[in-house]
């Protein structure tokens, strides 16, 4: 596909349950980023990769929240032990560059629901 | 407290009225942008402003950076309701561009 893309759209599970986020970058494209986003408000900072090195991850909430992106291209958010809390829009974002300027291409997001 | 204070949080409107909305710190930047997020969607960049007192136009939008480089603002001259969405404005920090800190947001809605 020609954008970035994530799965599942949709997830809902039980607090207690780890569950893992996927995004497939736009190709070639050498930094991702994650975010969370609340209803109507703007995106949080969690982490971000350039290829496969995790270079910040300073925004996750707490030891439960880890990433990876083990080859460079696919990464994967996770989640254990879920809570209430942790419920949210996950979105990744990609960019073709690293450094100082460049553009973010946001794909649609995973919501996530904690019941 | 929020790094950038956006205003009005909510604002409805009739098409063809004009709309600004604002994006406030007490911090300098080197740089400042804007995103639009359509409902389901992801962000999409507007643009970049980066010296002070720059102006910048894409079509009815028109985007001002201050000239202590503390705030900006997004003027929308006859708006549409395909202007309908959240705008965001965003900074960067740290050595990346994309670990972004976002506004709060401005959620448009324009009548038809």
């Amino acid at each position: 596909g020609a954008g970035v893309s994530q799965s599942p759209r949709y997830k809902v599970t039980k607090r207690g349950q780890d569950v893992a986020l996927r995004c497939d970058p736009i190709s070639g494209h050498v930094s991702l980023y994650w975010y969370r986003q609340a209803l109507g408000q703007g995106p949080e900072f969690l982490t971000y990769f350039n290829y496969e090195a995790q270079q910040d991850k300073s925004g996750l909430p707490n030891d439960r929240f880890s990433a990876e992106r083990p080859e460079g291209s696919i990464s994967t958010l996770t989640i254990q032990r879920t809570e209430q809390r942790d419920s949210a829009m996950y979105r990744c974002a990609s960019s073709p560059t690293s450094g100082t300027t460049g553009e973010l291409f946001f794909g649609e997001g995973s919501r996530l629901t904690v019941l | 407290t929020q790094l950038l204070e956006q205003s009005p949080q909510f604002l409805s409107i009739q098409e063809g009225e004009n709309l600004t909305v604002y994006c406030n710190s007490s911090s300098v930047f080197s740089s400042l942008q804007w995103y639009r997020q359509e409902p389901g969607e992801g962000p999409v960049l507007l643009v970049t402003v980066v010296t002070g007192g720059e102006v910048k136009k894409l079509k009815r939008l028109t985007f001002q950076f201050g000239d202590a480089r503390k705030d900006s603002s997004l003027h929308i001259t006859a708006a549409q309701p395909g202007d309908t969405g959240l705008y965001l404005c965003a900074v960067a920090g740290g050595t990346s561009y994309g670990k972004l800190t976002f506004g709060q947001g401005t959620i448009l809605t324009v009548h038809p």
